[in-house]
């Protein structure tokens, strides 16, 4: 059976704390491998990734695939209280469907 | 600007009654989906159309029932067999090869009184 986990499912740290988000993830066949962020409503795109070891960035977000150890990792520098949010870890196993971690819970403290 | 449109935002069903969750986009994407989230569940897929006219089930099909007789269109009927209704539902659409993920929707929120 096809399964991505996240951890830790909940975090709570202080303004400026850097933290980082895991995701592992068995499948049959992968694609890609995605975040969203889902502050209030409709998850929105953070990255996509595809090969080892090629890290995107965006802003104080960074991400990296770990094929060999089938994990990702979410990277956020100096959080903000903006940052607060459930964060998704998805992956893409074939043209028409991803099946999608049960996310974490990220809060920060003024 | 294109996207995706769910309406109504929060909606009351009560016992017994089937209620159906609007999804419209306009992004002319193929694919369309409907996941269910629970607290702690992340999100579950409960349907899917990859075009007009045809839809296949997800993970947790039981007591909901879809139709696709628009390309713009997927509406989500939440039927009076479905046990446990109360969820936050997200609609999201994509072009056949997901190659940037999923849009989606700002989602309803259904609660059974």
């Amino acid at each position: 059976e096809d399964k991505v986990v996240q951890s830790p499912l909940s975090l709570v740290v202080h303004e400026g704390d850097t933290v980082t988000l895991n995701c592992s993830y068995e499948v049959t066949n992968f694609r890609s491998l995605l975040w969203y962020k889902q502050e209030k409503k409709a998850p929105t795109f953070l990255f996509m990734l595809t090969s080892s070891g090629i890290e995107k960035k965006s802003g104080r977000l960074s991400s990296i695939l770990d094929k060999k150890e089938l994990s990702s990792i979410l990277n956020i520098t100096a959080t903000q209280t903006g940052d607060s949010a459930i964060y998704l870890c998805a992956v893409n196993i074939r043209d028409d469907k991803i099946i999608f971690g049960k996310g974490t819970r990220l809060h920060i403290l003024p | 600007d294109g996207g995706i449109t769910q309406s109504p935002k929060y909606l009351f069903r009560k016992e017994g009654q089937n209620v159906t969750l609007s999804c419209e986009q306009n992004l002319n994407h193929d694919a369309m989906y409907w996941y269910r989230q629970d607290p702690g569940q992340g999100l579950r897929l409960i349907y899917y159309s990859q075009i007009v006219n045809d839809f296949q089930k997800g993970d947790i099909a039981e007591g909901y029932s879809v139709s696709r007789e628009k390309k713009e269109s997927f509406p989500l009927t939440v039927t009076s067999a479905q046990k446990n209704p109360t969820a936050f539902y997200l609609c999201a659409s994509s072009n056949n090869r997901a190659s940037r993920g999923y849009t989606f929707g700002s989602g309803t929120r259904l609660t059974v009184v």
